[in-house]
């Protein structure tokens, strides 16, 4: 059974601080990673992907993979009031049937207070 | 990014009825999926949708209660069998190239009465 791990929150955070967001996966051959965001009541919306280890900058979103550790994380500088959501980690599957098959984490619910 | 389009955006239906709901894509597309989520949950991946071949269903979804079809590259169809209470969720579809990000639509909102 290929998992998905993140810390269901809620993680609370001030106005301007820095989220940190984490994710662990268990099936090691997998090759890509994403971020998603969700709003009560809308579909996911991509923030960020990565596919190779170490960091990858967007904007105020930083994405780290680690391979080894099988440890993927996301970062947002700066958190405004409008972060305030659901934050699902998704991980494609690395081979065989699972590949091209996105696994989602229960998610991180996120509210940047001011 | 691929543009997704829904239809019906939400519905409420009786016991017993089936119900059909459509995704259209902007482009071309290899994958197509559709998604569940329950109220406060993650999402759960119901099948893959292959074009002019079967679905490929995940472990405890069967093609008897969520038939899918894909005639063509940009578009898809779930059809959610003589409904119960519990079928009640949000139906997602989501469209992408191997390995690469997944793009959704904005969701179809189902209530079984």
């Amino acid at each position: 059974q290929k998992e998905v791990e993140q810390n269901s929150g809620p993680l609370s955070v001030p106005e301007g601080a820095i989220a940190s967001l984490n994710c662990t996966y268990s099936d090691r051959v997998s090759q890509s990673f994403f971020w998603y965001r969700q709003y009560s009541g809308k579909s996911p919306e991509l923030i960020m992907s990565i596919y190779s280890n170490g960091d990858k900058e967007d904007g105020r979103f930083t994405a780290q993979l680690n391979k080894a550790s099988q440890y993927v994380s996301l970062l947002i500088r700066d958190s405004q009031p409008s972060d305030s959501a659901t934050y699902l980690c998704a991980v494609n599957g690395g081979g065989g049937t699972s590949y091209g098959k996105l696994t989602f984490g229960q998610g991180t619910i996120l509210t940047v207070h001011p | 990014s691929a543009v997704i389009s829904q239809k019906p955006s939400r519905d409420i239906c009786q016991r017993g009825t089936s119900l059909t709901i459509q995704c259209q894509v902007d482009s071309q597309v290899t994958m197509m999926f559709w998604y569940r989520q329950q109220p406060g949950q993650s999402l759960t991946l119901i099948a893959t949708a292959n074009q002019g071949s079967e679905a490929t269903y995940e472990s405890g979804f069967v093609i008897d209660k969520f038939p899918i079809s894909r005639p063509n590259l940009t578009f898809s169809t779930l059809t959610v069998s003589n409904m119960s209470p519990e079928d009640s969720s949000i139906y997602l579809c989501s469209a992408g190239e191997y390995g690469e990000t997944q793009y959704f639509g904005p969701g179809t909102r189902l209530l079984v009465l």
